[in-house]
């Protein structure tokens, strides 16, 4: 099974703080991406990648960026958190192909204080 | 642009009763659609998925969708609900955007089963 790790399930920060999410997939996807998830907004994509290096805006990239040196790994970055950014965040990969699932992981909830 | 509304934000319902959960999308492009489940304090999984052909696709648990593309929508159904039922419920479309493809979800539904 492919198996999507995000580094911690439970992460509290300070404001001005810089954070690091991290997240590895195991399948060798070329896709992967981060959401955030907050209570009657849904999903919302805050980056995607789909290539080593590359990196694309998803519809809320304010105040986040991202870095993929390495296939498996896509980690997402607070340079300064700020209390607005306190949310669940999931990563999620996929192959190549347009018609595939996304596979998630268990998601990691950031309070900032 | 992509958008997915899910017009009913929570949908209460008995044990046993039948359940509709509604998506409409919007897109300049071909999509793919897709409801993902999100059980209590578990990760997202996929209930089911349209790529093309048949217009009423069937997934897990009983579930059942259907793709209506002059009405831009892809209903979620299941004829008969349990009470195990009760979780959140996305909608989504995957399309091609700049830089390659990505998936937008809706702001989710939560179903729960009353006994």
């Amino acid at each position: 099974d492919v198996k999507v790790t995000q580094s911690s399930r439970y992460l509290v920060k300070r404001t001005g703080e810089k954070v690091f999410l991290e997240c590895v997939q195991d399948m060798d996807h070329e896709n992967m991406f981060w959401y955030r998830q907050d209570p009657g907004l849904g999903l919302r994509l805050i980056y995607f990648s789909y290539d080593v290096k590359m990196k694309e805006k998803g519809d809320i990239p304010e105040g986040y960026s991202v870095s993929r040196e390495k296939k498996e790994r896509f980690s997402l970055i607070l340079e300064s958190a700020s209390t607005n950014q306190t949310s669940m965040y999931l990563c999620a990969s996929s192959p190549r192909r347009l018609n595939e699932k996304l596979f998630f992981g268990s998601g990691t909830q950031l309070s900032v204080l | 642009a992509q958008s997915v509304t899910q017009l009913d934000s929570q949908v209460p319902v008995f044990e046993e009763a039948p359940v509709e959960l509604r998506c409409n999308y919007s897109s300049s492009v071909s999509v793919y659609l897709f409801w993902y489940v999100q059980y209590p304090n578990q990760g997202l999984q996929l209930l089911l998925k349209y790529l093309s052909g048949s217009t009423l696709v069937k997934g897990i648990n009983g579930f059942e969708a259907e793709f209506n593309k002059s009405q831009t929508s892809f209903h979620l159904r299941k004829p008969s609900v349990h009470i195990s039922d009760t979780a959140e419920y996305f909608c989504a479309v995957s399309g091609f955007a700049t830089g390659g493809f990505k998936t937008i979800f809706g702001a989710g539904t939560r179903l729960f089963v009353k006994a």
